[in-house]
């Protein structure tokens, strides 16, 4: 059975830094890239971030780019989300998914419960 | 960017009767390569993620009710619940993914 357990979310001031952890397990998890989708309170779904299985391509949505880092350790089954510079407007719910490729982001059939960040003074 | 846009935004329909979302893109999913629409469809019910129901625009994932389905080519997309059970109140968002961003539709809350 596929788990994702995301950790790290929680309350951080503006301009600062949090990064986010989900563990993954009942899969192969280098072979498969992982995406990280946010949704803020009461909104839709905006995708944010994928890595591919092994590292070697990333992809982001405009508004985070130069201040998110997505990253993954192989050897620990777990995906990160480096977020710096945050902005009130990042506030919201961080799903971590697999996605059902190797390489480029296509379509997610597995998600986690959600981690909250709050960006707030 | 393409832009994803969903109607309606809402949506009442009775208990086993047919319910139809749309879903619309700025320029088409269609890949000519390969003749697959770049397209996902997700159900999202409150406090908890989206669970994904259909890919390529009509394929229905494993475990997904066939009473959805879904269609459409290019820039035109239709889910399709054929007949409503209490359960599948929720949200709906269309998703493609033919290029970066991989964005959503604004979604659609459906409800009996």
């Amino acid at each position: 059975e596929v788990q994702l357990l995301e950790s790290g979310g929680g309350l951080v001031q503006p301009g600062g830094s949090l990064r986010l952890s989900c563990v993954a397990s009942g899969f192969t998890f280098s072979t498969y890239a992982m995406t990280w989708v946010r949704q803020a309170p009461g909104r839709g779904l905006e995708w944010v971030s994928t890595i591919s299985g092994i590292s070697d391509d990333t992809y982001y949505t405009d508004s985070v780019k130069g201040r998110f880092t997505i990253s993954r350790d192989n050897s620990k089954n777990t995906l990160y989300l480096q977020m710096n510079s945050l902005r009130a407007e990042d506030t919201a719910v961080y799903y971590c998914a697999q996605d059902s490729g190797a390489n480029r982001p296509l379509w997610a059939p597995y998600w986690g419960q959600g981690a909250l960040v709050t960006v707030s003074s | 960017d393409i832009v994803m846009t969903q109607s309606p935004d809402s949506l009442a329909v009775s208990l086993g009767e047919r319910a139809t979302i749309n879903c619309k893109s700025s320029q088409s999913l269609l890949y000519s390569s390969n003749s697959k629409n770049y397209l996902a469809w997700y159900q999202q019910k409150p406090g908890q993620p989206p669970k994904l129901l259909i890919y390529w625009a009509s394929t229905r994932e494993s475990g997904v009710p066939d009473r959805f389905s879904g269609s459409g080519s290019g820039t035109d997309f239709t889910l399709t619940i054929s007949s409503l059970q209490a359960e599948d109140v929720a949200v709906y968002y269309c998703q493609q993914y033919y290029s970066t961003p991989n964005a959503f539709g604004q979604g659609t809350k459906l409800e009996i």
